[in-house]
Order: structure tokens, then C-alpha cells, then sequence
């Protein structure tokens, strides 16, 4: 199985900071078909997840454009530009490139 | 507006099947993927399985003997078996609709089952 590595695991930040998370593949998540299936995902508190990016870097409708990714084959990274206090939350990286689809282990963001 | 809701019972003995029903509405579960994905207490998330829009099925290796996840169309229901339940598998669970360029798009609200006797 492909194992997601994020860091760090927990980030405070203050309201209006620059943050970033990373996260890390075991391997490649570069599809045959050339696309690349990292997307990701805020659970806020007693909430679902919620899609934020998909396909690395395409900001799913409705979602500020503060937040951002980056990346490429094993390393990738989501930006909050400007942290504001309904960010806070549960941080996920999630791939489906190869089956079993997995999950990265979190980064929670909370409020310094 | 597309919605997702999940149901069953919260509590399951050890040994026993879990059995939960996620509800659509706002859109036909003939189109796209639908799947169960569980948080364990903590942060750990873990990918079940899915129903596709044709009706076929894709489950996590770890679970593969375990799981079986049908669905009824005329409800526009699908549905999330799970066999011979122990402690680990106590988690909070969530149906979602999977499409292949955008991922999980919509989410229940989930369900949190524990297993215990």
C-alpha cells in the first residue's frame, strides 16, 4: 500500500499566518493516464471532511483561495495563505492513484 | 444539492456484523462511485471500499474477506456490511461520493459505531 507521510503533525499558528503541510508518497502518485490523484481534505471539528484540492493543485469550488497545493510524484504541499480561525481543523492528504486508496495520518491546526 | 446520510446502529457486539445504510439524495448513485471510509478514534482514516455506478465493487485488501458493500437503486440507498466485528473495528463512519477527477466530493455526516460487548 502506498504510505502518506504528513508533516507536522500538529502546527499553531496565529490568525493571519502563512502556513504549509506536506506530504509525502511512498511512491509516485503519477497516474498512466497523467494525472496525479493527491487531493486535500479539512475535517473541522464534529464536521465531515471537506475536499479542499484535487488533482494536486485545482481548488474545489466554493473553498477560499487561500488555501493552495504544489507538488509533483512524491512530495506535495498544501499553503494556507493567511490563517483564518475557521481553518483550524484536521489536515488530510488523501491519494487515489493506486488502489488501496489511502490516507495521510493528519495534520492538526490550531490556533497559537 | 447533493446529500449523503448514514444510519445503523451504534453499537455492535464482538463477532457480530455491522450493518449501516447511506442515504442520497440530490443524485442518482447510477452515476459516479460510492464509498465507506471509517476514522478510527485518533486521527487514522481508511478507505473501505466502493460501489460503482454499474454496480460493481472494489474493497481494501485489509477487509476484503469481511466486507461486502450492494446497494438498492430504487432507494438510492447503498449499503456497508462488515463481518465478524472485533474492538478495532470501533471507528466513526462515513459514506462519501467518490468521482474520478475530483475524488470525495460529499460526505455524510457519519456514524460513530463502537464494538463491544
Amino acid at each position: 500500500d502506498v504510505v502518506l507521510t504528513q508533516t507536522p503533525p500538529t502546527l499553531s499558528a496565529t490568525i493571519g499566518q502563512s502556513v504549509s503541510i506536506s506530504c509525502r508518497s511512498s511512491q509516485s502518485l503519477l497516474h498512466s493516464n497523467g494525472n496525479t490523484y493527491l487531493n486535500w481534505l479539512l475535517q473541522r471539528p464534529g464536521q465531515p471532511p471537506q475536499l479542499l484540492i484535487y488533482l494536486v493543485s485545482r481548488l474545489e469550488s466554493g473553498v477560499p483561495n487561500r488555501f493552495s497545493g504544489s507538488g509533483s510524484g512524491t512530495d506535495f504541499t498544501l499553503k494556507i495563505s493567511g490563517v483564518e480561525a475557521e481553518d483550524l481543523g484536521v489536515y488530510y492528504c488523501v491519494q487515489s492513484t493506486h488502489a488501496p486508496w489511502t490516507f495521510g495520518g493528519g495534520t492538526k491546526l490550531e490556533l497559537k | 444539492e447533493v446529500q449523503l446520510q448514514e444510519s445503523g446502529p451504534g453499537l455492535v457486539k464482538p463477532s457480530q456484523s455491522l450493518s449501516l445504510t447511506c442515504s442520497v439524495t440530490g443524485y442518482s448513485i447510477t452515476s459516479n462511485y460510492w464509498g465507506w471510509i471509517r476514522k478510527f478514534p485518533g486521527n487514522k482514516m481508511e478507505w473501505m471500499g466502493y460501489i460503482s455506478y454499474s454496480g460493481s465493487t472494489s474493497y481494501n485488501p485489509s477487509l476484503k474477506s469481511r466486507i461486502s458493500i450492494t446497494r438498492d437503486t430504487s432507494k438510492n440507498q447503498f449499503f456497508l456490511q462488515l463481518n465478524s466485528v472485533t474492538t478495532e473495528d470501533t471507528a466513526t463512519y462515513y459514506c462519501a461520493r467518490y468521482r474520478g477527477i475530483t475524488g470525495f466530493d460529499y460526505w455524510g455526516q457519519g456514524v460513530m459505531v463502537t464494538v463491544s460487548s
